[in-house]
């Protein structure tokens, strides 16, 4: 069974700092991956996604993710932080052909203005 | 139009109860889901319904019983409820059996007293 691990449980950065979330998963085979965010009190949105092709994914908000096979990573990025990006993030993946996702323990991002 | 719909929004109840919660979705997908997050915010899968039929279970006790009365709707009932259930549930849903599209729901939090 495939399975996540979210390294940084809780990240404190101050506006316009520079982000990166660690997500490494454990699985043999081809994984489409996942990167959701979840406001407090609100659902999880996702920020991008990975199925195939270009490594470097971009999504909403400024987000980016890069996956590396050879490391079995999938990590985050955003360049510069706002107060808005106070949120939990998961990161998840899920075998091709198959519907369920396994999340990561997620990580607490607090930006303080 | 929201497109994945839960109700209610907030639960509290006492142990011992039989509760419900119900989700619908409108974008016409095959596959719905139920999911649970724990008070550490872990998100686990339970449920996994395509067209109506069930095709993942999780390790999930049996006082939950999911039943989907069609496509479109997946509704998770809890009997003889217990403190652990405390939690926030989300359903969700995606086009076919793969992991594609997925949609959220805004979550149930259910509160065992």
């Amino acid at each position: 069974a495939q399975s996540v691990s979210q390294h940084n449980h809780h990240v404190i950065l101050s506006e316009a700092a520079s982000l990166e979330l660690g997500c490494n998963y454990s699985y043999g085979g081809t994984v489409n991956l996942f990167w959701y965010v979840q406001y407090p009190g609100q659902h999880l949105q996702l920020l991008l996604k990975y199925f195939s092709g270009d490594p470097l994914v971009k999504g909403i908000k400024g987000f980016e993710a890069e996956f590396i096979k050879s490391k079995f990573s999938f990590n985050l990025r955003k360049p510069s932080v706002q107060w808005s990006d106070t949120a939990e993030y998961f990161c998840a993946v899920s075998p091709p052909g198959y519907s369920t996702l396994t999340f990561g323990k997620g990580t607490m991002l607090l930006v303080s203005p | 139009d929201t497109a994945v719909s839960q109700t209610p929004k907030y639960l509290v109840t006492q142990m011992g109860n039989d509760k419900s919660i119900k989700c619908e979705q409108n974008l016409g997908h095959d596959t719905m889901y139920w999911y649970k997050q724990d008070s550490k915010k872990f998100l686990k899968i339970m449920f996994s319904y395509n067209n109506k039929e069930l095709i993942i279970n999780e390790t999930v006790p049996n006082r939950f019983s999911p039943k989907s009365p069609d496509k479109a709707h997946l509704n998770l009932h809890i009997n003889s409820l217990e403190l652990g259930d405390s939690a926030v549930y989300f359903c969700a849903s995606s086009p076919t059996s793969n992991s594609y599209g997925y949609t959220f729901g805004s979550g149930t939090r259910l509160t065992v007293v």
